[in-house]
């Protein structure tokens, strides 16, 4: 069956550091979702890609984020000058017509 | 505001019934979806439903009023592993999906 990939799985940085989180959406998926999840809390959407370009941002997706699809496959999220308040999970997902699908999640922990 | 309301924790017992309610106040209607998340997982797919009515799938099934923004998650023949977050998610006009706080499902032997 296929599914959504993300990598790495776990990922510690320092504050004030840049991290890239991964994902390979499934290969004839045409929407791609970027979604965090503070420990505890709501799933919060972030950003929706859709024909090479950005097609919806939440007011958390600000100057310090950025989404790329650099290749035909891998879908990325770039995280600058990270905070302890990112710290969270990130779920990559991607959707045809009905539902999306989700990644297993990168787990930032910003210290 | 768009604003989805479940209950926050429910508990019930291995082998019964529970009915997990969801209300929603979106802009603009293109479907609800209930998804499952076990912790420190990503949520699965459960159901969907875009015309109102009852969708059955196995143990599980899904309704949905539109006219009264509402929709509830049926799980029958509880099993422990059924123990998970039950996340609502309405996409609205714009498709993007709006989502619940969840509701956490304990089940007890």
């Amino acid at each position: 069956e296929p599914e959504v990939t993300q990598t790495p799985s776990h990922q510690v940085t320092q504050m004030g550091q840049e991290v890239i989180l991964r994902c390979v959406p499934i290969s004839n998926h045409l929407y791609f979702y970027w979604y965090r999840q503070i420990l505890g809390q709501k799933v919060e959407f972030l950003v929706s890609f859709y024909n090479n370009e950005i097609s919806e941002k939440s007011e958390i997706f600000d100057d310090q984020f950025s989404v790329e699809r650099p290749d035909g496959s891998n879908f990325t999220l770039k995280i600058r000058s990270t905070k302890l308040e990112d710290s969270a999970m990130y779920f990559c997902a991607s959707s045809g017509r009905v539902e999306a699908f989700f990644g297993q999640g990168t787990r930032l922990t910003v210290v | 505001g768009q604003n989805i309301d479940q209950p926050t924790e429910m508990t019930a017992t291995e082998g019964a019934i529970v009915q997990i309610n969801c209300t929603y106040q979106t802009s603009g209607f293109n479907g609800l979806f209930w998804y499952q998340q076990h912790a420190g997982e990503a949520p699965t797919f459960l159901s969907y439903n875009v015309l109102d009515g009852l969708e059955e799938k196995g143990r599980f099934s899904s309704f949905l009023s539109r006219s009264k923004g509402y929709s509830y998650l049926l799980l029958k023949e509880l099993q422990m592993k059924d123990s998970a977050s039950y996340l609502c998610a309405v996409r609205d006009s714009n498709y993007q999906l709006i989502w619940g706080a969840g509701t956490k499902l304990i089940i007890k032997p």
